[in-house]
């Protein structure tokens, strides 16, 4: 299918390399934030979310760092691989509510 | 399959047509979200259900949308008289808490 976001920043990374994309969120009272993959042709999935009582989280080779001091939060992939191309965005949302704001997106590229 | 599913994949439509989008929501989920995905942009909210709850309208960009979700399941978002502004692909998620689950989505264009 054809890729949604094709005015999207674009972050390329040689194979191998770490990758690390940024958000800056909104609302200083969102306290859940969720980093989104997306390929071409495809929804959105869920990679791995984070909580504001927490600075950092890991997954498998994922990290999640979150600043509340200035608002931002960051995806760190490691050792990435062609699979990881896609576009990335982050989500924030208040656990009291049910609407969620996202970004616009990062457009990940691997370069073999 | 067991995650949410959308119909069809692909629309295209000529401009003052109606079309209408649906959505299969992942069994038991309570709440249901329709999003509107633009080329460079974020997702743009338009509804939601929950449960047996009014929905929340407040996204809808123009009353030529509407949607609905029958008996707490399937849910059909409806496009009257289309305009090339229309154009998107359009998402559906369903959730049962914070988590939500997303459609592959439905590319809508119109000529």
């Amino acid at each position: 299918g054809e890729s949604v976001g094709l005015h999207l920043p674009t972050l390329s990374v040689q194979e191998g390399d770490n990758s690390i994309i940024n958000c800056a969120y909104s609302n200083s009272a969102s306290d859940y934030f969720i980093w989104y993959k997306q390929e071409s042709g495809k929804g959105p999935q869920f990679i791995i979310d984070i909580r504001s009582n927490m600075d950092k989280r890991q997954g498998q080779r994922v990290t999640v760092l979150l600043n509340k001091t200035v608002k931002h939060l960051s995806l760190q992939i490691a050792a990435t691989q062609p699979g990881d191309s896609a576009v990335y965005f982050c989500a924030e949302t208040n656990s009291g509510t049910y609407k969620y704001i996202f970004g616009t997106g990062t457009r990940l590229k691997v370069l073999a | 399959g067991a995650g949410v599913s959308q119909s069809p994949s692909n629309k295209v439509t000529e401009k003052g047509k109606d079309v209408e989008l649906r959505c299969d929501p992942i069994s038991g989920h309570t709440a249901l979200y329709w999003y509107r995905q633009s080329l460079g942009q974020g997702l743009e909210f338009l509804i939601y259900f929950q449960g047996n709850s009014a929905p929340d309208k407040s996204g809808l960009p123009s009353d030529r949308f509407s949607a609905e979700r029958t008996g707490g399941s399937v849910s059909t978002l409806t496009i009257q008289r289309t305009q090339q502004e229309d154009s998107a692909v359009y998402l559906c998620a369903s959730s049962l808490g914070t988590d939500q689950f997303f459609g592959p989505g439905t590319r809508l264009t119109v000529l």
